[in-house]
């Protein structure tokens, strides 16, 4: 069965440093791999990677897919205290089903 | 504002009591999603619907849980005779059919506590 798992589970750092979170997803059929920030509610969407778009960017916030290692990272530059949520990583398969598989979140704590 | 809804935000019950919540989805969104969020957990797939055909249902969804989306467009979620075991935040997602690929918009979703 398809499988997410993120690392760490938490974290915590102090505004301005830098971080990485992991992602590692084993799926039949890969078709993509997404990212989204979690606060006090829904997620929201920050990247999707796919196997012709495996690096993305915005601002502070970049993300890398490694197909061969089955992974992705999503890195965090000059960490504010606004970034502090849940940071979940989801796959989407091409089973035949368009259900995100999720992992279970890497919770980031921005300290001032 | 265009994004997903989601109605009530939160709902308190009691054991046994049923209960039902609405999603309204991106106004051009045919695919509508519920997902499932205990603490601590990433969110669970239950059932997804294309236009208003259920085509898939998890193995979650226990014959107390029923979805509709009677016209395409909004959805319900109820569940019968409720358990402390669903209490959790039902999360609401649509997304526009596309080419290969598609992206998922959450609502804010509805935290329900069973007593």
């Amino acid at each position: 069965e398809d499988k997410v798992v993120q690392s760490p589970l938490s974290l915590v750092v102090h505004e301005g440093d830098t971080v990485t979170l992991n992602c590692s997803y084993e799926v039949t059929n890969f078709r993509s791999l997404l990212w989204y920030k979690q606060e006090k509610k829904a997620p929201t969407f920050l990247f999707m990677l796919t196997s012709s778009g495996i690096e993305k960017k915005s601002g502070r916030l970049s993300s890398i897919l490694d197909k061969k290692e089955l992974s992705s990272i999503l890195n965090i530059t000059a960490t504010q205290t606004g970034d502090s949520a849940i940071y979940l990583c989801a796959e989407d398969s091409t089973s035949g089903t368009y259900k995100y598989i999720f992992g279970t979140g890497t919770r980031l704590k921005v300290l001032a | 504002d265009t994004g997903v809804s989601q109605d009530p935000r939160h709902k308190i019950t009691k054991r046994g009591q049923n209960v039902t919540f609405r999603c309204d989805p991106i106004s051009e969104h045919n695919r509508l999603y519920w997902y499932r969020q205990t603490l601590g957990q990433g969110p669970e797939f239950l059932t997804y619907f294309q236009n208003e055909a259920q085509l898939e249902k998890s193995r979650l969804l226990s014959d107390r849980f029923s979805a509709e989306r009677p016209k395409g467009s909004f959805s319900t979620l109820e569940i019968q005779r409720t358990e402390q075991g669903d209490s959790a935040m039902y999360l609401c997602a649509s997304s526009s059919q596309g080419k290969g690929t598609d992206t998922q918009y959450f609502g804010p979703g509805t935290r329900l506590t069973v007593l």
